[in-house]
């Protein structure tokens, strides 16, 4: 089946401006996760959505991030004034949540940020 | 004390070797823990998951989690080039939800 979709793969912006990022689940995936690594760093957890729950927000690094889930499926991570420092990629994962295997968590390809 | 510590490499092994990747961890309320494979350029690949204490084998993998040691291995059996990669290692806490990834291994298998 379908794995999960990111879009753009590419995102291009001058310092200042807000960016919206994209993510598509794995169909009947539950649970979302928003992660971010920079060039020649490990992987940071960003934030993550779980059914109709509060999203977990404690990985956001400032108050210019946020990011919502809509209807249980599509998620949007929303930069706002970027700077430099948030350039990276951004990854997208979602899992089917619950136990065992379920905790699974497959990765969209990423978009790709750079901030001039 | 990092929450994932890995060797950060780079390991190298003949084509043909096996390839052995260390992983520690502190947090004793992980129950779940996963490896994953990234190619330069590429997002993370699911490569094998292990729950319970003993060895776990899949294919040319095997994961190995010792929980009373906090420690968690893959073995990779007759490596080869196409398995040159950075493989990272990721606890999971379910309370928590997300992983906590390892700075990552990198492996190169030379012909």
């Amino acid at each position: 089946g379908a794995g999960v979709s990111q879009s753009p793969s590419n995102k291009v912006t001058e310092k200042g401006k807000d960016v919206e990022l994209r993510c598509d689940p794995i169909s009947g995936h539950t649970a979302l996760y928003w992660y971010r690594q920079s060039l020649g760093q490990g992987l940071e957890f960003l934030i993550y959505f779980q059914g109709n729950s509060a999203p977990d927000k404690s990985g956001l690094p400032s108050d210019r991030f946020s990011a919502e889930r809509t209807g249980g499926s599509v998620s949007t991570l929303t930069i706002q004034r970027t700077q430099q420092e948030d350039s990276a990629v951004y990854l997208c994962a979602s899992s089917l949540a619950g136990g065992g295997i379920s905790y699974e968590q497959y990765f969209g390809p990423g978009t790709r940020l750079t901030v001039t | 004390q990092k929450e994932v510590e890995q060797n950060s490499g780079p390991l190298s092994v003949p084509e043909g070797a096996i390839a052995s990747l260390n992983c520690t961890y502190s947090d004793r309320g992980s129950q779940s823990f996963f490896w994953y494979r990234q190619y330069s350029g590429k997002s993370p690949e699911l490569i094998m998951s292990i729950y319970s204490n003993g060895d776990k084998e899949d294919g040319r993998f095997t994961a190995q989690l010792n929980k009373a040691s906090q420690y968690v291995s893959l073995l990779i059996r007759d490596s080869q080039p196409s398995d040159s990669a950075t493989y990272l290692c990721a606890p999971f806490r379910a309370s928590y939800g997300k992983l906590t990834f390892g700075q990552g291994t990198i492996l190169t298998v030379h012909p």
